[in-house]
């Protein structure tokens, strides 16, 4: 059974510093990795998906890795800001139901808080 | 982009009830859709996942007699709660995907808090 772990699950940082979240998988046989930001009593929005063939992704101030080998993630966020406060949550693609659809399993999260 | 929206956003109701939830897609037709339940400081789980016209497919341990859900239309899945309890109090997130089983794509909704008295 597949099972995600992030760390830490809570962090406080002050706005301008460069910060990493991390994410662990037990079975690295994923199809790909996401990562989401969830705001408090909201969805969820999609940051980067990385698919397993894939080392990392970079989008803006973000950059997430993949080692699949190892079962890790990491999430980078430069610069941060008092807007990035948020819950990240990472998310793997394992197996396959009926039908052919693959579902996500998703971490705890990390609440992430950028201090002005 | 792909918007998907929920009704009600918040609701509370007395023990015994039953509560309907609606997940809607906006601007695209939602092969599959997905419910998601996220307790307090807990990952979200996956409850169910259902294809338009066809019967959902429930997670191990999610009770399909109690987590009621139709998928009756393209743009359109309810998840109805009956005879809802305390326990059944949680953030209930839906998302839809465009293609079929593709989870890549989902869209996620902006939940509905449940709070059972």
């Amino acid at each position: 059974k597949q099972e995600v772990t992030q760390i830490p699950a809570a962090l406080s940082v002050p706005e301008g510093e460069n910060l990493v979240l991390n994410c662990s998988f037990t079975d690295s046989a994923i199809y790909n990795l996401q990562w989401f930001r969830q705001d408090p009593g909201k969805g969820l929005t999609s940051l980067l998906l990385i698919q397993s063939s894939q080392r990392e992704q970079t989008s803006g101030r973000l950059n997430a890795s993949l080692d699949k080998s190892s079962g890790r993630s990491t999430l980078y966020i430069a610069a941060s800001q008092p807007g990035d406060s948020a819950t990240y949550l990472c998310a793997v693609r394992a197996g396959r139901l009926q039908g052919g659809s693959e579902k996500l399993v998703f971490g705890k999260g990390t609440k992430l808080t950028v201090n002005p | 982009g792909a918007v998907v929206s929920q009704h009600p956003s918040w609701v509370i109701c007395k023990s015994g009830t039953s509560v309907k939830i609606e997940c809607r897609s906006l601007d695209f037709q939602a092969t599959t859709m997905f419910w998601y339940r996220q307790f307090p400081k807990q990952s979200l789980m996956l409850m169910a996942t259902s294809n338009e016209g066809s019967k959902a497919t429930y997670e191990q341990g999610v009770e399909k007699d109690k987590f009621l859900i139709n998928h009756a239309s393209l743009t359109l899945s309810t998840l109805t709660v009956t005879s809802a309890h305390p326990e059944d109090s949680s953030f209930y997130i839906c998302s839809a995907s465009p293609l079929a089983g593709v989870t890549d794509t989902q869209y996620f909704g902006p939940g509905t808090r449940l709070t059972v008295l």
